[in-house]
Order: C-alpha cells, then sequence, then structure tokens
C-alpha cells in the first residue's frame, strides 16, 4: 500500500464550480499537511500549509484536515481555468522528509 | 519569480557525458533539497542539507552527487547517468528544515540519450 493515494484524474470541470481534491494516508503520524499546485513546465507552488486536524481558509481555497479518517481535502470555490494544473498533496512526520502524491490534474473550462 | 531559481532549465546529456544542475534561493533558507518527479510518480527526495551539511541520502545512485557550498547554492553533479534517469529534477529550500514549508524552483528537464 502506497503511503499517501491520490487520483490522479483528470478532474474537468466548468467555470464557477466548487472542486474537491482529496489524498488519503496510512501513516497516522503525520502531522504536517501541504497542497502544492504546479502549472505545466513549473515547480511546485505552495498553496496550503496545515497541522494537525482541522480546516484552513485562504481566499477561494480550503484546507481540511481529519486525522481521524487519515484523508485530507482541499476545495477551490468559484474555480477559474486558471486553476488548472496539477495538485499535489503532501505530510511529513516532524522531519525533512515530504511524503508526496502522485498529484490530481485539474481542468476548468469557461 | 519563485526565489529559487534552477539552471539549466533543460539539459540533453549522453549516458558518458558529465554535467551539472545547479540551484540558488534567495529566500534566506539554511535548507535544501533536490527531489526526483518522474511521469505518474510522486515526486522523491534524493538529498537534504541543513546549515550546508548532508543529513539525508535517500539510496540514490552514486552517479548522482550532490554539492552545497553554501546556504544558498546546491548543485547536482551528473555522470554516466542512465536512461530511466530522465527526469524533472527539482529544488527546493526552507528555513531550518523540519517542519517549515518547502519552496520549489521550476526545475531542470533532464533527458538522456
Amino acid at each position: 500500500q502506497k503511503e499517501v493515494e491520490q487520483d490522479p484524474g483528470p478532474l474537468s470541470v466548468p467555470e464557477g464550480a466548487i472542486v474537491s481534491l482529496n489524498c488519503t494516508y496510512s501513516n497516522s503520524a503525520f502531522q504536517y499537511f501541504m497542497w502544492y499546485r504546479q502549472y505545466s513546465r513549473k515547480g511546485p507552488e505552495l498553496l496550503m500549509y496545515t497541522y494537525s486536524s482541522g480546516n484552513k481558509e485562504d481566499g477561494r481555497f480550503t484546507a481540511q484536515v481529519d486525522k481521524s479518517s487519515k484523508y485530507i481535502s482541499l476545495f477551490i470555490r468559484d474555480s477559474q481555468p486558471s486553476d488548472s494544473a496539477t495538485y499535489l498533496c503532501a505530510m511529513s512526520l516532524n522531519t525533512d522528509k515530504l511524503i508526496f502524491g502522485t498529484g490530481t490534474r485539474l481542468q476548468v473550462f469557461p | 519569480e519563485t526565489g529559487v531559481t534552477q539552471t539549466p532549465r533543460h539539459l540533453v546529456m549522453g549516458m558518458t557525458n558529465k554535467k551539472s544542475l545547479k540551484c540558488e534561493q534567495h529566500l534566506g533558507h539554511n535548507a535544501m533539497y533536490w527531489y526526483k518527479q518522474s511521469a505518474k510518480k510522486p515526486l522523491e527526495l534524493m538529498f537534504v542539507y541543513s546549515l550546508e551539511e548532508r543529513v539525508e541520502n535517500n539510496s540514490v545512485p552514486s552517479r548522482f552527487s550532490p554539492e552545497c557550498p553554501n546556504s544558498s547554492h546546491l548543485f547536482l553533479h551528473l555522470h554516466t547517468l542512465q536512461p530511466e534517469d530522465s527526469a524533472l529534477y527539482l529544488c527546493a529550500s526552507s528555513l531550518t528544515g523540519g517542519d517549515q514549508p518547502q519552496h520549489f524552483g521550476d526545475g531542470t528537464r533532464l533527458s538522456i540519450l
């Protein structure tokens, strides 16, 4: 079993839709959870960074962590074509080693 | 502008060549990382440097040789690579390492002929 599971997509949605991206993980000791956005031919860009369980909101983005279910989500409200990218979840113990999902490709069409 | 600059952006080399990838960070961070990104696979951590000392070598073949002369610069020296080494090589940095978020450059796309 992979440490982090993420549906590769592609996920195709119309502009304005609410997008839900998810990852599940197996190691209950993970404490730090991140979402990165990666545009084509670019490096991953940090979107959200959360510690332990709960919600964190930043503009149109909400990150949710449910440690009891070992499940994290990223919600994008009012999605825009510029949100079309690959979204990577990542998590770690209190170490330098980030464990990444394979990424979900999102396409938002006008 | 990401704050982490990688050069070159693209590199094509033969299996017998020697080349180097360069990474420079302008964020005042003191931990730097090399990752490999291959299609349909998660990012793989290769090396970690904290305060210019290597703290992790994630079972990487010796044909990859990192160098960190100071906290702002990181190199990856390449020699006698294999076709399966073709990938996007990403550099990242963070403040103090550990629980601090990592910030990535745009990578070097490496193709081995």
